[in-house]
């Protein structure tokens, strides 16, 4: 089953404004990471937030997690075209000795108007 | 470093053949999977790894398996191709940190897309 959900499914901007993407879960985790995956590619990861933190920033990207809520939100500030893709959050949950678990959303299509 | 390398690109098979979907990485992690992403699905665990000569199933085995006899590569194979593993196929590796894998950045491959008819 799908632990995150994205929302919304897709996203329409214009280049400069400021993109912000959702993502709720079901149960506890451990630490929730955001990918994103340009057409035809593979994923790449973008941030990953503990369950012990609210807020972490990496360059245009601000990731907030709010664990009472079970929800987090991945803000895109001053898009680009280059933005353009598709973005996935994923929840990790540490489970016994070396397993753990990674479960992926099914994403969020931004397309950033030039 | 070449990351992540996945071959073949694409693949197109007739129902009931075999084949082996390539996997390797020369960042030295101990930890690899494999994804399948559909339309409307997000990804898919099928199989992993938390290091050579250790593998365990994941959310959707069935129909697929994988071995791993060095820290390098991570084959998957498909032992009877059916329309329903149509899809694409991702690998994807990943350092191990503090004892636990999925607190650490996933590196992941170009990806196959394989067509079964």
């Amino acid at each position: 089953s799908q632990q995150g959900e994205e929302d919304p499914q897709a996203l329409s901007i214009q280049e400069g404004e400021n993109a912000t993407m959702n993502c709720s879960y079901k149960t506890s985790i451990n630490n929730l990471q955001w990918y994103r995956q340009n057409s035809g590619r593979g994923l790449v990861h973008l941030i990953l937030i503990r369950s012990n933190e609210r807020e972490k920033h990496s360059g245009r990207l601000r990731v907030t997690l709010d664990t009472s809520k079970k929800s987090s939100s991945l803000l895109i500030t001053a898009s680009r075209a280059a933005d353009t893709a598709s973005y996935f959050c994923a929840t990790g949950l540490f489970l016994t000795g070396a397993n753990s678990k990674l479960t992926f959303g099914k994403g969020i299509t931004l397309s950033v108007r030039p | 470093n070449a990351g992540v390398t996945q071959t073949p690109k694409f693949q197109v098979l007739k129902t009931g053949q075999s084949m082996t979907l390539q996997c390797a990485q020369d960042m030295n992690h101990e930890y690899m999977s494999w994804y399948r992403q559909d339309p409307g699905m997000g990804l898919r665990l099928i199989h992993y790894s938390v290091g050579a000569g250790i593998t365990d199933q994941g959310e959707v085995p069935n129909g697929y398996n994988v071995s791993r006899s060095t820290t390098e590569d991570f084959p998957l194979r498909l032992l009877s191709a059916a329309p329903s593993q149509t899809s694409v196929y991702f690998c994807a590796s990943s350092p191990r940190t503090g004892g636990a894998f999925s607190y650490n950045e996933q590196f992941f491959g170009p990806g196959t897309r394989l067509t079964v008819l």
